[in-house]
């Protein structure tokens, strides 16, 4: 089966750096993904980790170890317009049906001043 | 431009009918999917497609039923079987079903019953 877990909210200051995390229990492992999707709109790609390790773009880095079933989004100098929903994303690769992915819930991150 | 557009925007249904929701992309992508969002729940499966003329269910396809007769539409139709169709739908494509490819959404659709 697939099961995977973040926090439900949080809550940063403008300019600060947060830290969401995911955890993941999927039959197969074909990569991870993180999106970003602010309030009734379309989710947008922001990270896409396979490897274990760092990924960097930006203000946003994304980090995997498959050993642990772990990784974290890291979003740094934050914006007002960082204030959405962060949905963590694994595609379970061919053992576990191509590349349809199975989705936490979210995290809804709210940006204060 | 490349994208994926969905339509309508806002669907309202009453109940016993059967509603089309429309999907169509033109990034030449092989693979699309149906999601559904209901507030404090992620996205949940309902069908994927890897090329034309084959679709698989997902994880809550009951009461669903789609088609894939060209490459560049997926349509998804809501029948009365399905008891509790209000939520925001999700069309997305992905280049190939094999592969850790991103996934490309469209703007969705919120269906409401009434």
């Amino acid at each position: 089966g697939q099961n995977i877990d973040q926090p439900t909210e949080m809550t940063a200051t403008e300019g600060a750096i947060v830290q969401i995390n995911c955890t993941y229990q999927t039959s197969g492992f074909n990569g991870l993904f993180w999106y970003q999707q602010h309030a009734g709109e379309a989710p947008t790609f922001l990270s896409y980790n396979v490897l274990d390790g760092l990924e960097e773009k930006g203000r946003f880095s994304s980090f995997l170890s498959r050993s642990k079933g772990y990784s974290y989004l890291l979003l740094k100098e934050l914006q007002m317009k960082d204030s959405a929903s962060y949905l963590c994303a694994v595609s379970p690769g061919l053992t576990g049906g191509g590349n349809k992915l199975t989705f936490g819930t979210g995290t809804q991150l709210k940006v204060e001043l | 431009d490349g994208g994926i557009t969905q339509s309508p925007k806002y669907l309202f249904r009453k109940e016993g009918q059967n509603v089309t929701l429309s999907c169509e992309q033109n990034l030449n992508h092989d693979a699309m999917y149906w999601y559904r969002q209901d507030p404090g729940q992620g996205l949940r499966l309902i069908y994927y497609s890897q090329i034309v003329n084959d679709f698989q269910k997902g994880d809550i396809a009951e009461g669903y039923s789609v088609s894939r007769e060209k490459k560049e539409s997926f349509p998804l139709t809501v029948t009365s079987a399905q008891k509790n169709p209000t939520a925001f739908y999700l069309c997305a494509s992905s280049i190939d079903n094999t592969r850790g490819g991103e996934a490309f959404f469209g703007q969705g659709t919120r269906l409401t019953v009434v």
